[in-house]
């Protein structure tokens, strides 16, 4: 297993445009965590699955971002009618959560950039 | 409110010196805190997590719940440890829904 994989890794796209990322986890782990990261700050959570289940969403995510996990294995995020202030880089990280403990490790992809014109 | 601060974006040092980058977070409940460290063309990965009571690449964390600081402490840099240090609490918005949350980062550089 390579770990956590993010594609496209780049993507340019003109504003109005819809646009979505893959994620692929580490094939055992349960968890899986959409965050977004702008220069200068730290990653920024935006939303977490726990197998096919969405079980929190950030009050930061408008309704122009959606994420999906079907069958609880890879996931996407789209992100439609793109705006100037979406560029940024997504990350995604996964991890194996078991009943009793909070978190645990994440394991974090290379990211996607992505930059609205 | 929750927060976690990183007071300082920029830290140098000179190899050999002891380094500390600093974090202050704010908490109603007991957090589980953790750094994580992204090296120049790496991704973001775990360094240590204050449960564990570990050292990892020569560096440690003490979590002091009165003070609310969790800094990272190393007694003698190496060039190698030049990269972007993130503490990141995970704690809960409510329920038991746990998350991991960043602080905006600091950038060790270590000169020779």
């Amino acid at each position: 297993d390579t770990g956590v994989s993010q594609n496209p890794r780049h993507k340019i796209t003109k504003r109005g445009q819809n646009v979505t990322f893959r994620c692929d986890p580490i094939s055992e782990h349960n968890r899986l965590y959409w965050y977004r990261q702008t220069l200068g700050q730290g990653p920024e959570f935006l939303t977490y699955f726990q197998n096919e289940a969405q079980l929190e969403k950030s009050r930061l995510l408008s309704d122009r971002f959606s994420a999906e996990r079907p069958k609880g294995s890879f996931s996407t995020l789209e992100i439609q009618r793109t705006e100037q202030g979406d560029s940024a880089m997504y990350l995604c990280a996964s991890s194996r959560w078991r009943t009793g403990t909070r978190t645990g490790e994440l394991f974090f992809g290379e990211g996607s950039r992505l930059t609205v014109l | 409110a929750q927060r976690v601060t990183q007071p300082e974006k920029l830290l140098s040092v000179f190899k050999g010196a002891p380094v500390e980058l600093k974090c202050n977070y704010s908490y109603s409940g007991s957090p589980e805190l953790f750094w994580y460290v992204q090296y120049s063309r790496q991704r973001l990965q775990l360094l240590l997590r204050h449960i564990s009571r570990e050292s990892i690449k020569g560096f440690t964390a003490d979590l002091n719940k009165g003070e609310t600081s969790f800094h990272l402490k190393k007694p003698f840099a190496q060039e190698e440890d030049s990269a972007m240090y993130y503490c990141a609490p995970q704690w809960s918005s409510g329920g038991s829904n746990y998350k991991l949350t960043f602080g905006k980062g600091t950038l060790l550089t270590v000169n020779p």
